[in-house]
Formats: C-alpha cells, sequence, structure tokens
C-alpha cells in the first residue's frame, strides 16, 4: 500500500524567502507525481505534474524534483509571496487513484 | 472552458439520511474520480468512473456507490449517513484513467 508523507506539516516564513516542502513516498513503482494547492475549504489546484520517467518540472516561481529511487519529491518556491499562503499537497499515482500526503500548511508573513 | 463543476457547495443532512453529490468533469474529459477529505487529512480515493463502470475503488463501504452517465457526468451515493460521513467532498476529471486530475471546489457534506 502505497503510503505519502509530507515534512513540515507547516511552516510559516517572511515574504521573499525560499523555500522546500519535501514529500515521500514507500513505493517507488508510479506512474507520476502531482503537486497541489489548496485554499481553506476549497477544491484543488494543479501545480506541478512530473510523469516518472521525468526528473523536474517549473512553472513560474515553483519547481519540482523528482527521485523515484529514493521515494521523495521537492516542492520549491522561489521569492515567496502572501499569496502564496496555502495547503500543498503531494499525490502520487500508481494506477487509477491518487495517493495524497496530508499536506504542508504554508504561511508567507508581509 | 467551466472546468469541473460540483453541485451542491454545501449540504447538511442528518444521521441515516442519503444523499447524491453530482460532478460535471471538464470539457473533453471522460474519466470521474471521486475523493473524500476530512479535516487536516489529505483527500482519500472513493471510486473511479470510465465509461461508465467503475474502474477502481478504494477502501469505502458498499455505502459509497457512484454512477456515471453517457455525457460523463458523475453522482456520488451514500446511503445511511453517519457522523463520521462529515467531509469534503471533491471531484476529479481527467482525459484517461491515468491521465492528469483537475478538481472541482468541493461539496461540503455535514451530517448531524
Amino acid at each position: 500500500k502505497q503510503e505519502v508523507t509530507q515534512i513540515p506539516a507547516a511552516l510559516s516564513v517572511p515574504e521573499g524567502e525560499n523555500l522546500v516542502l519535501n514529500c515521500s513516498f514507500t513505493d517507488s513503482a508510479i506512474y507520476n507525481l502531482q503537486w497541489f494547492r489548496q485554499d481553506p475549504g476549497k477544491g484543488l489546484t494543479s501545480l506541478l505534474l512530473i510523469q516518472s520517467s521525468q526528473r523536474e518540472q517549473t512553472s513560474g516561481r515553483l519547481n519540482a524534483s523528482l527521485d523515484k529511487s529514493s521515494g521523495r519529491s521537492t516542492l520549491y518556491i522561489a521569492a515567496s509571496q502572501p499569496g502564496d499562503s496555502a495547503t500543498y499537497l503531494c499525490a502520487v499515482s500508481s494506477g487509477y487513484a491518487l495517493n495524497f500526503g496530508k499536506g504542508t500548511s504554508l504561511l508567507v508573513t508581509p | 472552458d467551466a472546468g469541473v463543476t460540483q453541485s451542491p457547495t454545501h449540504l447538511i443532512k442528518t444521521r441515516g439520511q442519503q444523499v447524491t453529490l453530482r460532478c460535471s468533469p471538464k470539457s473533453g474529459h471522460d474519466t470521474v474520480s471521486w475523493y473524500q477529505q476530512a479535516l487536516g487529512q489529505g483527500p482519500q480515493f472513493i471510486f473511479q468512473y470510465y465509461e461508465e463502470e467503475e474502474r477502481q475503488r478504494g477502501n469505502f463501504p458498499d455505502r459509497f456507490s457512484g454512477h456515471q452517465f453517457p455525457n460523463y457526468s458523475s453522482e456520488l451515493n451514500v446511503n445511511a449517513l453517519l457522523l463520521g460521513d462529515s467531509a469534503l467532498y471533491l471531484c476529479a476529471s481527467s482525459s484517461s484513467p491515468t491521465g492528469l486530475a483537475f478538481f472541482g471546489q468541493g461539496t461540503r457534506l455535514t451530517v448531524v
């Protein structure tokens, strides 16, 4: 059974800082890995998708890496802004279902 | 493109009742998956529908059932509601069973 863990559970940083969110998974036989953003009480917004054959993906200030052999992914956010405050979820696809971590709650203070 | 739409947005039901939640997939998508997200937790996979059939099911009891219609929209039905069924129910659509998933805004179900 695929287990997904996200560290840290919560993070508070001042505006402008670069930060890294971590995601680990137990079964390396995956199709892809997605990072999502969730605002309080809302749905999920897809940020980045990394296929199992890829090592990283970039979108604007976001960069996600994947090391399938070690079961790890990181989401790097450059020059953080208060609008980045949200919960960030990592999800691994090993078939039809997405297996999610519990998320990292990020607060960027002005 | 309206994206994935879910209805209703909020719902309050009494323990023991039945509820139906609805989802319209993003244009061009034929696969719909349902997830349950309890407060402070990550979403948990309930089941996926493709070509009007349930393709895979997560660890949820038979009280949870679903349907996909020929226009690819989907319903999630929950019978004999329990207090523990209170959660945000998320629908995701994709262009294939393992494709990039797009999520709706969810339905907040409260069981009292």
